[in-house]
């Protein structure tokens, strides 16, 4: 069963809007998470990230949102640009997996000029 | 379903050793594997991709006769790290994708100490 799950495969918004990426999670264990950006035949590349004693941080235009109680977590970027277009994965660890991840799926974004 | 197991989850071995990693697509066929290594809080660094029944495709840095890849199955793809020194100590994580499926899939990764 997934313990990360990224239920949107895809996402389209208009430039300058704001884009609302979600992940959920199900292993009340994990107390960090990451966002990650990955463009084709390329590595993902780390965007931000988020340690349970927060419920929110900031980066640029990058905001992550956390809510433990709902095990769920959001990537708002705004306002969104057409590099933005990408594949966007949330993944979490615990302190007792080490730095092992679990990742999402994956959403795709596709922001229109 | 789309479940990608990695073995071992972490492996500590001597300088100048040889390690293999697995990586197995529990509940499809994973037509590309792609194998990545990572730094603490830092990216996700594409080793090289994989196609079941070819050669792998390395990235530029990666040297070939250090991380062997086999990709022999189409749910199995290995990476042996050989002559292992100390700042080969990473973690190494793979990701599936089948054809049909959407999205990737990550297996849980290996952290690997050589000492």
């Amino acid at each position: 069963d997934q313990q990360v799950k990224q239920n949107s495969p895809s996402l389209s918004v208009q430039e300058g809007r704001i884009s609302i990426l979600n992940c959920d999670y199900t292993n009340s264990m994990f107390d960090y998470f990451l966002w990650y950006k990955k463009y084709p035949a390329e590595g993902p590349t780390f965007l931000i990230s988020i340690s349970s004693i927060k419920d929110k941080n900031e980066d640029g235009r990058f905001t992550v949102f956390l809510n433990k109680s709902a095990k769920h977590l959001s990537l708002h970027i705004v306002p969104s640009q057409p590099g933005d277009s990408a594949v966007y994965f949330c993944a979490a660890s615990a302190k007792n997996y080490g730095q092992n991840f679990v990742f999402g799926p994956g959403t795709r974004l596709s922001v229109l000029p | 379903g789309a479940v990608v197991s990695q073995h071992p989850s972490w492996v500590i071995c001597k300088s100048g050793t040889s390690v293999k990693i697995e990586c197995r697509s529990l509940d499809f066929q994973a037509t590309t594997m792609f194998w990545y290594r990572q730094f603490p809080k830092q990216s996700l660094m594409l080793m090289a991709t994989s196609n079941e029944g070819s050669k792998a495709t390395y990235e530029q840095g990666v040297e070939k006769d250090k991380f062997l890849i086999n990709h022999a199955s189409l749910t199995l793809s290995t990476l042996t790290v050989t002559s292992a020194h100390p700042e080969d100590s990473s973690f190494y994580i793979c990701s599936a994708r089948a054809q049909d499926l959407y999205g990737y899939t990550f297996g849980s990764g290996t952290r690997l100490t050589v000492v």
